[in-house]
């Protein structure tokens, strides 16, 4: 098993540009979630899903957009990007109601 | 609204050295707590889940137990290595309808000395 999967690993746009980070998971897990990552802030959700064609909003989901296609992949766009979506984000999975929680290895995105 | 507390925020300690790291949650409704670890730069890796009706897990030199009444559980690392050096964080789950949601804390940062 590959776990969660996360594409690309760093990126750089500018204010405004628009981008969708990928997640994948190959463990048949149902949910999945989304989490920006910032110093002194923790671990907050953006947004998340308890299976295919069914999303929800998370603490922040303000200027981003996902969707669950299916079961697999878990994408996460931003629409127009802002300096204060730099962050690290992180996508996880886990079996519902009460299964452990895996993260992937996460995106690092800087807005300029 | 669930916060979760984690004291302290750093740790220094020798090599062999055994530990505890502290979490603390307010509401005692949950349905799991989950302990992770963050190395610099890298995502979080999970160590041990405890569900509301058990008491402790173990696995290897770590040992989680869970008081849901009093609403702590702690981590204890036995035997100290400089490769545990690392964020810890624990998390706990609470059915808030559609899904459960995790709530974390903001970590004890942990190192660990030759």
């Amino acid at each position: 098993n590959a776990g969660v999967t996360q594409t690309p690993k760093f990126q750089v746009l500018k204010t405004g540009q628009s981008m969708t980070l990928q997640c994948a998971q190959d463990m048949n897990h149902e949910y999945m979630s989304w989490y920006r990552q910032d110093p002194g802030m923790g671990l907050r959700l953006i947004h998340y899903s308890v299976g295919a064609g069914i999303t929800d909003q998370g603490e922040v989901p303000n200027g981003y957009n996902v969707s669950r296609s299916t079961t697999e992949d878990f994408p996460l766009r931003l629409l127009s990007a802002a300096p204060s979506q730099t962050s690290v984000y992180f996508c996880a999975s886990r079996l519902l109601p009460s299964g452990a929680q895996y993260f992937g290895p996460g995106t690092r995105l800087l807005v300029l | 609204k669930q916060e979760v507390t984690q004291i302290p925020a750093a740790l220094s300690v020798p090599e062999g050295e055994n530990l505890v790291l502290n979490c603390s949650f307010t509401d005692s409704a949950i349905y799991n707590l989950q302990w992770f670890r963050q190395d610099p730069g890298k995502g979080l890796t999970s160590l041990l889940l405890i569900q509301s009706s058990q008491r402790e897990q173990t696995s290897g030199r770590l040992n989680a137990s869970l008081d849901k009444s009093s609403g702590r559980s702690t981590l204890y690392i036995a035997a100290s290595q400089p490769g545990d050096s690392a964020t810890y964080l624990c998390a706990v789950s609470k059915n808030t309808g559609t899904a459960s949601k995790l709530t974390f804390g903001t970590g004890t940062r942990l190192q660990v000395t030759l």
